[in-house]
């Protein structure tokens, strides 16, 4: 199993909803990590989890949450969003450091309304 | 400040033909580079990659050279298949965890 698998696949939220990002990988890495996406830009990283403690948060706003209940799963809870955090949303995996590659699931196209 | 460029957004190749994919990267601490793929509504799958201490690395069709010098890599897909047709990422990384990507460039091949 080499896969990244991130539910939902599109999500519509409104500016005071709650909703959760879900991404999970039996692979065994150790490092999962979320990406944001704008169109025709490159992924951006938002969060690093390194054995299921948060090791990087690249000064993401607070209304963005991330979670690591085990080392399988990721979320992302999210939060009086903003139409400018309508993106793709990618979740990834490795190993453990970048000197192999990183897997990422297919993203959770989000729209904020 | 995107500390990797890629200045060709878009790449027309003929099918059968060699595309060549160019990199730039700023930041002289970068000591692995990655080459991704992604297909429309899909995430990014790894290609291939390269460590700062080569030059060079084959998988098949595909070849990274780096030029640390210049601060350059290119990938080069030998033949060009349709279905190499797809958004080619270039990335880089510095530290245990960071990957920083470059904007992308569209291949497409013509049959």
């Amino acid at each position: 199993d080499t896969e990244v698998t991130q539910t939902p696949k599109h999500l519509v939220m409104g500016m005071t909803n709650k909703k959760s990002l879900k991404c999970e990988q039996h692979m065994g890495h150790r490092a999962m990590y979320w990406y944001k996406q704008k169109a025709k830009k490159p992924p951006e990283l938002m969060f690093v989890y390194s054995y299921e403690k948060l090791s990087i948060n690249e000064s993401v706003p607070s209304r963005f949450s991330p979670e690591c209940p085990n080392s399988s799963l990721l979320n992302l809870h999210l939060h009086a969003l903003q139409p400018e955090d309508s993106a793709l949303y990618l979740c990834a995996s490795s190993l453990g450091r970048l000197n192999t590659e990183a897997f990422f699931g297919q993203g959770t196209r989000l729209t904020v309304v | 400040d995107q500390q990797v460029k890629q200045n060709s957004p878009s790449l027309s190749v003929q099918e059968g033909r060699i595309s060549i994919l160019n990199c730039d990267y700023t930041n002289s601490m970068f000591d692995y580079f990655l080459w991704y793929k992604k297909y429309p509504a899909e995430g990014p799958t790894f290609l291939i990659s390269i460590s700062s201490i080569k030059d060079k690395n084959e998988d098949g069709r595909f070849t990274v050279f780096l030029n640390k010098s210049a601060k350059h890599l290119s990938l080069h897909i030998v033949p060009s298949q349709p279905g190499d047709s797809a958004v080619y990422f270039c990335a880089a990384s510095e530290d245990d965890y960071k990957l920083s990507f470059g904007a992308g460039t569209t291949v497409t091949v013509r049959a």
